[in-house]
């Protein structure tokens, strides 16, 4: 059973602080994921990595930044936090380019910045 | 640019009623199409797509072309049916999954 964690459920941060958000598969998945949900928006994809060090930027990526030094974990940064990077947050890990249709998402940080 | 329209931000029925998620798509070649459903408090899942042409949890989407359409239907709705639908396309690069704005279905006992 495919196990996607994210390191927090919830986050309350300030407006400018530098924000790190964990996410960690453990079925040795090539894909990794990272989308924001909003009501009325469904989810959209702020970057995937589809290797180790290898990224590339989804449909909203500014504001955000990535890291993938290992191939279980992918970080999404926020370098300074805005209002409007309220939001819920969900990893999702797909095994292969062949069964990049079928991905499994992490439970979601939800994070509010104030 | 591919993309998944999902007309409904909220459909109510009541228990046993057919249900009829809508979602309209817009390629113009020949696209791979799936349904995600998030059910409370558990993760965003796979739960069809649009080749394997399967029945899950009593669910079926048909993919039709000259519509550009791939409901999702079901003939009698239950209780725990009630979920986030979302209906989903494979971008060009197909790493991508490109995501509707979802349905929430709820159904009434």
């Amino acid at each position: 059973d495919v196990k996607v964690t994210q390191s927090s459920r919830y986050l309350v941060k300030r407006t400018g602080e530098k924000v790190f958000l964990e996410c960690v598969q453990d079925m040795d998945h090539e894909n990794m994921f990272w989308y924001r949900q909003d009501p009325g928006l469904g989810l959209r994809l702020i970057y995937f990595s589809y290797d180790v060090k290898m990224k590339e930027k989804g449909d909203i990526p500014e504001g955000y930044s990535v890291s993938r030094e290992k191939k279980e974990r992918f970080s999404l940064i926020l370098e300074s936090a805005s209002t409007n990077q309220t939001s819920m947050y969900l990893c999702a890990s797909s095994k292969s380019w062949q069964e990049a249709y079928e991905q499994y998402f992490g439970p979601g940080t939800r994070l509010t910045v104030t | 640019a591919q993309r998944v329209t999902q007309p409904e931000k909220l459909l109510s029925v009541f228990k046993g009623a057919p249900v009829e998620l809508k979602c309209n798509y817009s390629y113009s070649g020949s696209p791979e199409l799936f349904w995600y459903v998030q059910y409370s408090r558990q993760r965003l899942q796979l739960l069809l797509r649009h080749i394997s042409r399967e029945s899950i949890k009593g669910f079926t989407a048909d993919l039709n072309k000259g519509e550009t359409s791939f409901h999702l239907k079901k003939p009698f709705a239950q209780e725990e049916d009630s979920a986030m639908y979302y209906c989903v396309t494979r971008g060009d690069s197909s790493y991508k999954l490109i995501f509707g704005s979802g349905t929430r279905l709820l159904v009434r006992p």
